[in-house]
Parts: structure tokens; C-alpha cells; sequence
């Protein structure tokens, strides 16, 4: 069975950091792009950041670049999302997605919440 | 950045009747190198992930039941469920992926009438 189990979310202070990881399985991980994308409570969906299948290229909503890094582990068939100098703004549930062109594969998401 | 802006907000259709969703996107997604629009439509159910419905404006995803339709080109679509199933209330999302940023729309709410 294909499947994405994201990890890691939690209550974060702002300022804080906090690592997303992403298991995956029932596929060949290392042949395709993956990414995360974010809900806010109650709104819609935004990308966040991608990347290929080697780690060579990377790319992020303007809105956290300089704070999220995205990164993979092909040998452990995991993606991760460390998200650093956290904003209110932040708040969401953070989706792991098999990015194969479009979002075909998604995980069932991590709830991030940042707030004092 | 390309803007995807969907109609309406929200829709109340009948049990069988027909349902129209449109998604407007700022500039073109269609490449002329190899004639395919760029375009995706995803179905959010609460508390569920969403799921890819439409491809490449117009291709159905795998074990999608062929009541649903994508259409359009260029900056024009549309998601047409032909008779509305209890299963089908849900968000509808469409979604450019010409370039990056990839961008949504924000989201369309089917509700039965």
C-alpha cells in the first residue's frame, strides 16, 4: 500500500523550531519529487516547498524562505521539514505529498501550532 | 506569481443534478511545447487529506469515477460533476503547476441542495 506518515508537529512557541518528518512506503522513494504542503485552520491549501529526487533542487514559498529547509534521507525513505524562527502565521496542518507533477499521493498531515 | 481564482465560493446542487465548478487562472497554463495545460483539481473532504481528482485539465486520476470532468484551456476550466452523489459534498480545489510557486485556488465548497 502507498502511504505518507507524517511526524513531528506540536505546539511551538514563536521563535521556536520544530522538525517534520515523513515516512514513506509502497514505492520506489528516491525516483520522485516530494513536498509539503500547508492548511491553515479553516483555509486553503498552500505549497510550501519541493524538492527533486536527489536533494539538488530545492524550492520554497516566499514566505519561508530563510527559515524552512526541506530535506530527504532516500536510504530511510523519509522526507523532512525543518522549520525554524516560527510565526503565529505558521499555524497549519502540514501535509507530506508525493510531488510526481502534481500532488498524487498525500500524506494525513501534521498539526504545527505556534503561540504562546 | 499566478493567481488561481475559483467560482463560486460555495454551491448548493440536488442529489443527480449536475455541478459546475469554475477555476480562472492569471495567466496561461497551457505549454505550447507539448499542448498540455497545467492544471489540477484535488476533493477535500473534512478531516481527510485532500485527493487528486484531474490531471492535466482533463485527465481523471485512477479510480475516479467518471462522473467527474475536468475541461477548459489556457486560463479557463472547469470541474463538472455530471450527477451529484451524498459522497461528493467536499472542497474543491483547483491548482496550477506551470511553474513555481505552484498555487491554489481557494477553494470551492459543494453542499447538497
Amino acid at each position: 500500500e502507498v502511504q505518507l506518515v507524517e511526524s513531528g508537529g506540536g505546539l511551538v512557541q514563536p521563535g521556536g523550531s520544530l522538525r517534520l518528518s515523513c515516512a514513506a512506503s509502497g514505492f520506489t522513494f528516491s525516483s520522485y519529487w516530494m513536498g509539503w504542503v500547508r492548511q491553515a485552520p479553516g483555509k486553503g491549501l498552500e505549497w510550501v516547498a519541493n524538492m527533486n529526487q536527489d536533494g539538488s533542487e530545492k524550492y520554497y514559498v516566499d514566505s519561508v524562505k530563510g527559515r524552512f529547509t526541506i530535506s530527504r534521507d532516500n536510504a530511510k525513505n523519509s522526507l523532512y521539514l525543518q522549520m525554524n524562527s516560527l510565526r503565529a502565521e505558521d499555524t497549519a496542518v502540514y501535509y507530506c505529498a508525493r510531488a510526481n507533477y502534481v500532488f498524487d499521493i498525500w500524506g494525513q498531515g501534521t498539526l504545527v501550532t505556534v503561540s504562546s | 506569481d499566478i493567481v488561481m481564482t475559483q467560482s463560486p465560493d460555495s454551491l448548493a446542487v440536488s442529489l443527480g443534478e449536475r455541478a459546475t465548478i469554475n477555476c480562472k487562472s492569471s495567466q496561461s497554463v497551457l505549454s505550447r511545447s507539448n499542448d498540455k495545460n497545467y492544471l489540477a483539481w484535488y476533493q477535500q473532504k473534512p478531516g481527510q487529506p485532500p485527493n487528486l481528482l484531474i490531471y492535466w485539465a482533463s485527465t481523471r486520476e485512477s479510480g475516479v469515477p467518471d462522473r467527474f470532468s475536468g475541461g477548459g484551456s489556457g486560463t479557463d476550466f472547469t470541474l463538472t460533476i455530471s450527477s451529484l452523489q451524498a459522497e461528493d459534498v467536499a472542497v474543491y480545489y483547483c491548482q496550477q503547476y506551470y511553474n513555481t510557486p505552484v498555487t491554489f485556488g481557494q477553494g470551492t465548497k459543494l453542499e447538497i441542495k
